[in-house]
């Protein structure tokens, strides 16, 4: 199946904890993008790639950070700066007219 | 800055009612409009995505409009069932915003078709 991944589907952290959620492509894409959704709010941009070793922040960057080493993978890190970590968190890629295809999230909650 | 704001919040209709999700921008310098759907839970699917340079798309019984001018979009449900029941958002990607496809996003419009 073509398409983004996304794991875990849960994770708990503990206080003063670095936790790392994974996201995988199949799908060629060159941009990829990494979402927080809280209930009441829009889609908040947290960091974005276009290229394979480069990436930028968005506009909610504090307390998290990416690596782009692959193609297929942008893995997001929730640091123990994030003081907030509670959210639903999207993964997602796009084609270059920015039709953009996202994976089925992970619920990140604090112990 | 581009603001996007879609109305109703909330909206219920019964099985095969015809409806209409609106969603406005307040800045007409847009490089295209896109329409998704979230199940609880789920993650995004692209619905419809629409150039500047459009006025419509259609995909099914979905139809997008698009009036730059006005700063409007409207998403065209025809004969809707309880399978699209989910949020529907709307995105615009900003021109001038170099090649960083960034979007900004509405706050979604949640519906429920009842049987």
């Amino acid at each position: 199946d073509g398409g983004i991944t996304q794991s875990p589907k849960y994770l708990f952290r503990k206080e003063g904890q670095n936790v790392t959620l994974s996201c995988e492509q199949n799908l060629n894409h060159d941009a990829m993008y990494w979402y927080r959704q809280d209930p009441g709010q829009g889609l908040r941009l947290i960091y974005y790639s276009q290229i394979v070793n480069d990436f930028q922040k968005g506009d909610i960057a504090e307390g998290y950070s990416v690596s782009r080493e692959k193609k297929e993978s942008f893995p997001l890190t929730v640091t123990s700066a994030q003081k907030n970590p509670t959210a639903f968190y999207l993964c997602a890629s796009s084609t270059q007219q920015n039709i953009q295809y996202f994976g089925a999230g992970t619920r990140l909650s604090v112990l | 800055k581009q603001e996007v704001t879609q109305i109703p919040a909330a909206l219920s209709v019964p099985e095969g009612e015809n409806l209409v999700l609106n969603c406005s921008f307040t800045d007409s310098a847009i490089y295209n409009l896109q329409w998704f759907r979230q199940d609880p839970g789920k993650g995004l699917t692209s619905l419809l995505l629409i150039q500047s340079s459009q006025r419509e798309q259609t995909s099914g019984r979905l139809n997008a409009s698009l009036d730059k001018s006005s700063g409007r979009s409207t998403l065209y449900i025809a004969a809707s069932q309880p399978g699209d029941s989910a949020t529907y958002l709307c995105a615009v990607r900003p021109l001038g915003a170099g090649n960083n496809r960034k979007l900004i996003w509405g706050l979604g419009t949640s519906l429920a078709v009842n049987p």
